[in-house]
């Protein structure tokens, strides 16, 4: 009964090549993430769905793109991987709303080592 | 713009002291939320605590505290009578209610706790 999960939990890579990491809630949260965390432990937001909407977009590269079928599922595509793309990615989930500001729910996260 | 400083970077102490950890937050939003997380070695991000901007009571749960004080922008947390286990990366977040969905890390302070 995991509330967020991700797939695969390692994932290592040579360059250039393309791949994607999974990620599902059974929270029933209208909102999921996409994190980002470096190798001096820093987390930066990347994408955020609402609702299978993309709302929120940072300066990531146009290699990433983040694909939602429905609320339950939040996956992360990444083209043509860099070297500099080797982090812990972080799948989340939140319950949306003006005023509930919720925490969020992460899921264990993917160790994404390019070679 | 929102932003989170934390800038203990690594703190040690030896089992049973207590220690305390600083978050600065920065926001134009009067509404508005902040947030704990603790990363253990494991690497998965737990919840700890969520406070809002009107209630700055302070909040006690077991040997671990939490002094919110608007006037200084200030989120401290506080562990007494730490314990080996309390060793891990400890992350200060804030929300607003105008972007709800963008939740903004501080850098986290490491702390390690020997026996």
């Amino acid at each position: 009964d995991t509330a967020v999960s991700q797939t695969p939990k390692y994932l290592v890579t040579q360059m250039g090549n393309d791949k994607s990491i999974k990620c599902e809630q059974n929270l029933g949260h209208d909102t999921m993430y996409w994190y980002k965390q470096d190798s001096k432990k820093f987390l930066k937001i990347m994408f955020s769905y609402n609702n299978k909407e993309l709302i929120i977009n940072e300066t990531v590269p146009n290699r990433f793109s983040p694909k939602s079928p429905d609320k339950a599922h939040l996956n992360l595509h990444i083209n043509s991987l860099e070297l500099g793309d080797s982090a812990v990615y972080f799948c989340a989930s939140s319950q949306e709303g003006p005023r509930l500001a919720g925490e969020l729910f992460f899921g264990p996260g993917t160790r994404l080592t390019v070679l | 713009a929102q932003k989170v400083t934390q800038a203990q970077t690594e703190i040690s102490v030896v089992e049973k002291e207590d220690v305390t950890l600083d978050c600065v937050y920065e926001t134009r939003d009067t509404t508005y939320y902040l947030f704990w997380y603790k990363q253990p070695p494991s690497g998965e991000l737990v919840f700890l605590i969520r406070r809002n901007s009107f209630d700055e009571q302070n909040e006690i749960s077991g040997r671990y505290s939490w002094n919110f004080q608007k006037s200084t922008s200030s989120f401290n947390f506080t562990i007494t009578a730490s314990q080996v286990v309390d060793s891990a990366v400890y992350f200060c977040a804030l929300t607003t209610a105008y972007n709800n969905n963008d939740m903004r890390f501080g850098a986290g302070t490491r702390l390690t706790v020997k026996p």
